[in-house]
Parts: C-alpha cells; sequence; structure tokens
C-alpha cells in the first residue's frame, strides 16, 4: 500500500475483555515496530520484527501483551485482559530494514478501556 | 543507557515568530538523527535527517543542527503559522544491530502558535 495502515482508528473495550491491534506496513518493508503512546508523552517501544520473527519484545509491559506476524507483512498486537491503564494510542511503523534510515508511521489506533 | 531528552516540555508563540527546540541525546552507537512532526491524533511524519557527518539541514521553515561532538540538536522554526501546532519529536537512531530496532524516542515538544 501507499503507507503504513492501522485498523481500527479507534477501539473502545470494556476492562477485562481482548482485543486486537492491526498494522499493515507499506509493502516490501521487512522491518516493523509497535510503539504505545499515552497523551502528551513519546511514543514508547513495545516491540519490533525483523520479518516474522520478534527481534526484540523488551518493551511488552507484560505477559498479557503479545504480537505476531506470521508471514512477515501483516502483524497484529494482541492484548488480554485489558486494564484502564492501557488506555493509549497504538502506533505501528515499518522501514526498509534495521539499517533503514526511516519509520514510517501509521495514523495509530486509539485504545479506550473503560 | 540510550536516552533523548527535549525541551522545552511545551511551548506556546505567536504566529509569525520564529522558535528553538533542543534535543540532547546519550545514544551510542549513533547512527542518525531525525525529526518528527506530530499533529493531534495523527502519527509522527518525518521533518529531517542528519548523519553523524552533517551540522544543518533545512526543510521549509524547518532547519535542523546537530552537534554530534556535544549530542546536541535544534529544530529552528522560522515565521511560524498556526499550522505549525503540534508535537515535535527527537529520534536517535542506533547503528546497525541496535536493539529496540534502533529508534530511540524523545517524549516531544508540544508547540503552540497562537494567532
Amino acid at each position: 500500500g501507499a503507507g503504513v495502515s492501522q485498523t481500527p482508528s479507534n477501539k473502545v473495550t470494556e476492562k477485562g475483555k481482548y482485543v486486537e491491534l492491526r498494522c499493515d506496513p507499506i509493502s516490501g518493508h521487512t522491518a516493523l515496530y509497535w510503539y504505545r503512546q499515552s497523551l502528551g508523552q513519546g511514543p514508547e517501544f513495545l516491540i519490533y520484527f525483523q520479518g516474522t520473527g520478534a527481534a526484540d519484545d523488551s518493551g511488552l509491559p507484560n505477559d498479557r501483551f503479545f504480537a505476531v506476524r506470521p508471514e512477515g507483512s501483516v502483524s497484529t498486537l494482541k492484548i488480554q485482559r485489558t486494564e484502564r491503564g492501557d488506555s493509549a494510542v497504538y502506533l505501528c511503523a515499518s522501514s526498509t530494514g534495521p539499517a533503514s534510515t526511516e519509520a514510517f508511521f501509521g495514523q495509530g489506533t486509539r485504545l479506550t478501556v473503560v | 543507557k540510550n536516552q533523548v531528552e527535549q525541551s522545552p516540555q511545551s511551548l506556546i508563540i505567536l504566529e509569525g515568530k520564529n522558535c528553538t527546540l533542543q534535543c540532547n541525546y546519550t545514544v551510542s552507537p549513533f547512527s542518525n538523527l531525525r525529526w518528527y512532526k506530530q499533529d493531534t491524533g495523527r502519527g509522527p511524519v518525518s521533518l529531517t535527517i542528519m548523519t553523524f557527518s552533517e551540522n544543518t539541514k533545512s526543510n521549509g521553515r524547518y532547519t535542523a543542527t546537530l552537534d554530534a561532538d556535544t549530542k546536541q540538536s535544534s529544530l529552528h522554526i522560522t515565521a511560524s503559522q498556526l499550522s505549525d501546532s503540534a508535537s515535535y519529536i527527537c529520534v536517535v537512531s542506533l547503528n546497525y544491530g541496535g536493539s529496540q530496532g534502533n529508534l530511540i524516542f524523545g517524549k516531544g515538544t508540544k508547540l503552540s502558535v497562537k494567532p
């Protein structure tokens, strides 16, 4: 596609529910990143994929968070037993590779846990 | 620890005025530094990218500087417009093979341009 696409753009869920956030990177981009951005803060790293594998998942806050990229393209961020503190904008970015000079961001998914 | 710090946290200026945003970093091994503009509710969009050997780079009314010795960068906005109201994020990239996919983010400076 022309850019990084994230769906849904907004998601409201009840505390304790399970949610999935989807990221479609730019075609051909092998590197994919997930970030979480709280109000008034810069993006915080969650997980980085190079191809199908998670090269670094050290930013995932706990085992309720999980992400997959089974075919090396689309990625899904999964959050189990959501808590109100999970409310944030979840950003996805992609680049041509780990040494790329630029990452391109999607518009984000705003998750609200009520 | 690899860190990127930005100042000020927020800034309010009048339309037409100039302003300068600061970024200090402790990132190694350094690859490049980028400034992103993030409008409310949108993803960050790249303004400038600077490598170790570059001191200044301009993009329209935006001019970024880099001092690799002191590990400081600035973003200067000339003749500000209302549409410049956004968060400006400094991002430093590690060399190939760094962890976290090699992008270290600052917390951003929230700029508000008033008429």
